[in-house]
Parts: C-alpha cells; sequence; structure tokens
C-alpha cells in the first residue's frame, strides 16, 4: 500500500516558467488537498477536492491551478512560478469517514524558484 | 491574528523528561482537534485525534483540550531521541459537504538528547 505518492521530489525553477506537481493516492480517498509549508507559517492549504470533477480554493489558492479528474489523481499546476513560491508542497488525502480530519501526506515536493 | 497560535521552538529537553506542547486558538467554532507529527524532510502523520473538550490517553501520549479557554496540550512522558521531531496542532470545525477543513498551528520543533 503505496499510500500519497508526490513527484518530483525536488525541483528548481526559474521565474516565469510553468509546472505541476504530481499527486497519486491508492487509498480510495474522496478527499485530496495541497499544502504548502513555509518557515514559521505552518501548512497552509492551496486547493482542495471533495471528489472527481468538484475543486475548491484554500487559504492561498494564487498562482495555482488543480484538477480532479480521477479518484486517484490531483496534480497541481504552478502557472507562472515566482519566487514567493519558493516551498515545500505537501499532498494529502482524506477519508469521508473522519470528515478528512484524518489525513494521510505525502513525502512532500520541495520546490525552489529563482 | 493568527487563528492557531503555536509557540514554534525549538525545545530540547533530556531523554525522559515530561514534554508539554500548547496550542491556542480564537475560532469557537473549532470542535475537531488533532496533534500531527513531523520528523524531518518527511510528510506529517495523524498522532492524536479528539473530539470536544477533555483527555485522550494513548501510550506515552496525552491530548488535553479545554474549550473554555481555546487551549490545547500533547503531554509526552519519558520522551525518547525518537520523539524528536516537530509537533503541529490542528483543528476543525465543521462546513457544508462533510468535509473538515484543518487549520494548523506554525509546529513545535522539539528536540530529546540522550
Amino acid at each position: 500500500n503505496a499510500g500519497v505518492t508526490q513527484t518530483p521530489k525536488f525541483q528548481v525553477l526559474k521565474t516565469g516558467q510553468s509546472m505541476t506537481l504530481q499527486c497519486a493516492q491508492d487509498m480510495n480517498h474522496e478527499y485530496m488537498s495541497w499544502y504548502r509549508q513555509d518557515p514559521g507559517m505552518g501548512l497552509r492549504l492551496i486547493h482542495y477536492s471533495v471528489g472527481a470533477g468538484i475543486t475548491d480554493q484554500g487559504e492561498v489558492p494564487n498562482g495555482y491551478n488543480v484538477s480532479r479528474s480521477t479518484t486517484e489523481d490531483f496534480p497541481l499546476r504552478l502557472l507562472s512560478a515566482a519566487p514567493s513560491q519558493t516551498s515545500v508542497y505537501f499532498c494529502a488525502s482524506g477519508d469521508r469517514g473522519s470528515g478528512a480530519n484524518v489525513l494521510t501526506f505525502g513525502a512532500g515536493s520541495r520546490l525552489t524558484v529563482l | 491574528q493568527k487563528e492557531v497560535e503555536q509557540d514554534p521552538g525549538p525545545l530540547s529537553v533530556p531523554e525522559g523528561a515530561i514534554v508539554s506542547l500548547n496550542c491556542t486558538y480564537s475560532n469557537s467554532a473549532f470542535q475537531y482537534f488533532m496533534w500531527y507529527r513531523q520528523y524531518s524532510r518527511k510528510g506529517p502523520e495523524l498522532l492524536m485525534y479528539t473530539y470536544s473538550s477533555g483527555n485522550k490517553e494513548d501510550g506515552r501520549f496525552t491530548a488535553q483540550v479545554d474549550k473554555s479557554s481555546k487551549y490545547i496540550s500533547l503531554f509526552i512522558r519519558d520522551s525518547q531521541p525518537s520523539d524528536s521531531a516537530t509537533y503541529l496542532c490542528a483543528m476543525s470545525g465543521m462546513f457544508s459537504g462533510g468535509y473538515n477543513k484543518l487549520i494548523f498551528g506554525a509546529g513545535t520543533r522539539l528536540a530529546v538528547h540522550p
């Protein structure tokens, strides 16, 4: 059971470039989300999804897009990278039974924007 | 003012000490209170999960919630070097659709030295 898999683990981008962070889960969780983690700021919710075809914004959505075409996958797209998007990104999934309070996190994707 | 306040530490204690980690919050609608543990370069993992006020014990870990004071605590007894990690409090209320948006504290870095 792989849980939540994120790729890539590390990425360096130049300002203005675009990229997609991949996230896949094999637990059949309806709820999936993306967080960013910055020093002193904790985890902040970027976007989330409660099922295929359903997405919504979190606390810090600007500069990011998401889509959910399948239950398993929830990619995060950076449209035009900025240095302020340098961060560690975590994908997390949860099931309806816990109301998504119990989240399973991926190992993280460390992004640097120059 | 942040919805959830958590002292980032670092907190350094000798092996065997009792550790107390705390968070305060401002939103009286929060009903679910969690503690996640995050080892260096890893994703967070759920440690304790409580609903409403009261205590919950799991081995060497005890979670306390005081809703009247808007204050939650995590106690670690007989701390071990393997407890060295960042501890993040998280909390949520309910919103439409049956899924919760977790609000995380900034995390407290704990180091237990032999």
